[in-house]
């Protein structure tokens, strides 16, 4: 039973490059959710896909950032441009829809950190 | 303006202590988790809560939903080094069933041996 999976665990770059991370939900999970936590605060809430489509996106998601999840099965988050604001942990979740209570389950997280 | 409210967010005791965590809206949820995160690791589910007025129980942790759902408390008794870490209070919107969960601010709780 593997829970949810996430690459690179640890990110640095420098400002201006691009990074993309990966995400493998819950094989049977059809929902996946990306999270953002900066120290010291709760995970907010960026975007979620059901299947392959991306059923809500967050204001906090500006057009540098772009997530696919192209077969319904893992899921990348791309941010171009970098800032060192986005420097923060991505958290990636996943639940089964239909499930009544909306559970997520977290994988470890990337750590980003932008020079 | 945070929807969900949580406190405090930082606590430090001593081994033996028991300790309460609030977590508040004005919002209604349909389910309210909590979850223990450990430096650089994803949060960790520890109980969901569903109805009103519920209370659970895991060892000697006990969580409690308010009876109009709009918050939640966590109860440790008797706390051990080894409850040390960040917990966070997440809940889904009732109309929003299915979508993102809101997270309260956290908090770091320090177990003193």
């Amino acid at each position: 039973d593997t829970g949810v999976s996430q690459d690179p665990r640890h990110k640095i770059t420098k400002r201006g490059q691009n990074v993309t991370f990966r995400c493998d939900p819950i094989s049977e999970h059809n929902r996946l959710y990306w999270y953002r936590q900066t120290l010291g605060q709760g995970p907010e809430f960026l975007t979620y896909f059901q299947n392959e489509a991306q059923l809500e996106k967050s204001r906090l998601l500006s057009d540098r950032f772009s997530a696919e999840r192209p077969k319904g099965s893992f899921s990348t988050l791309e941010i171009q441009r970098t800032e060192q604001g986005d420097s923060a942990m991505y958290l990636c979740a996943s639940s089964l829809a239909g499930g009544p209570y909306n559970i997520q389950y977290f994988g470890a997280g990337t750590r980003l950190s932008v020079l | 303006t945070q929807l969900l409210e949580q406190s405090p967010q930082f606590l430090s005791i001593q081994e033996g202590e028991n300790l309460t965590v609030y977590c508040n809206s004005s919002s209604v949820f349909s389910s309210l988790q909590w979850y223990r995160q450990e430096p650089g690791e994803g949060p960790v589910l520890l109980v969901t809560v569903v109805t009103g007025g519920e209370v659970k129980k895991l060892k000697r942790l006990t969580f409690q939903f308010g009876d109009a759902r709009k918050d939640s408390s966590l109860h440790i008794t008797a706390a051990q080094t080894g409850d040390t870490g960040l917990y966070l209070c997440a809940g889904g919107l009732v109309y929003n069933q299915g979508g993102k969960l809101i997270f309260g601010q956290g908090t770091e709780l320090s177990v003193k041996p």
